[in-house]
């Protein structure tokens, strides 16, 4: 077994601001995830990294940047915090980047004033 | 439009009684995995499935490649059974993503 954990669980920043969310995984599974989570709405993938040092884009890359400094970690920054933007943010991770389970951590609630 | 389209988007069940979610992909699928979303957020893995059929306890799934959809069966609905349940494919074209429907939310009644 394993656990994903994300900080912070609450991000609150203010318009333009430049945010930072970390994400951990103790599997010593090789593909890491990030995905968006709207009110009432489905995930959407951002990036992924199916190694160290590896980025791969997602559908909604867009006004985020990505890190794979370790192969248990996983940073999204948020370039510039747009105003009266909700989401939570979801990690994942799976064993490689063939078919495999994606496994998910808590997630982390943003909230830009 | 929509590559996955959950069914139905929200539903009320009484305890005890049975039901049935669907997804239909309109994206070539080789994977789907069935979340269940607790009120705090965190996803909890239900299934991963191949083209087939899976059970756990009161939960059944079973993925039609051929026919693009996958279902989620409920028997004997429980309270804790309540949240929001999440289908997701992985598509033929680049199946390290997860391609999302909208969610079911279910809300159980005693």
């Amino acid at each position: 077994g394993g656990i994903i954990t994300q900080t912070p669980k609450f991000l609150i920043g203010q318009e333009g601001q430049k945010l930072t969310l970390k994400c951990q995984q103790n599997f010593n599974h090789d593909t890491m995830y990030w995905y968006r989570q709207d009110s009432g709405k489905g995930l959407r993938l951002i990036y992924y990294s199916i190694t160290e040092n590896d980025l791969q884009k997602g559908d909604l890359s867009e006004g985020y940047d990505a890190s794979r400094e370790k192969k248990s970690s996983f940073s999204l920054t948020v370039t510039s915090a747009q105003k009266n933007e909700m989401a939570v943010f979801l990690c994942a991770s799976s064993i490689d980047s063939g078919r495999y389970e994606q496994y998910f951590g808590p997630g982390t609630r943003l909230t830009v004033l | 439009g929509d590559q996955v389209k959950q069914s139905p988007s929200a539903l009320s069940l009484q305890e005890g009684t049975n039901s049935a979610l669907r997804c239909n992909f309109s994206i070539a699928t080789t994977t789907v995995q069935w979340f269940l979303q607790n009120p705090r957020g965190s996803l909890m893995n239900l299934f991963y499935l191949v083209p087939g059929t899976k059970e756990n306890g009161r939960l059944k799934s079973t993925f039609n490649s051929k026919e693009s959809y996958s279902t989620l069966h409920i028997r004997d609905a429980q309270l804790e059974d309540s949240g929001t349940y999440f289908c997701a494919a992985s598509p033929s074209s680049s199946f390290s993503k997860l391609v999302f429907g909208q969610g079911t939310s279910l809300s159980v009644v005693p």
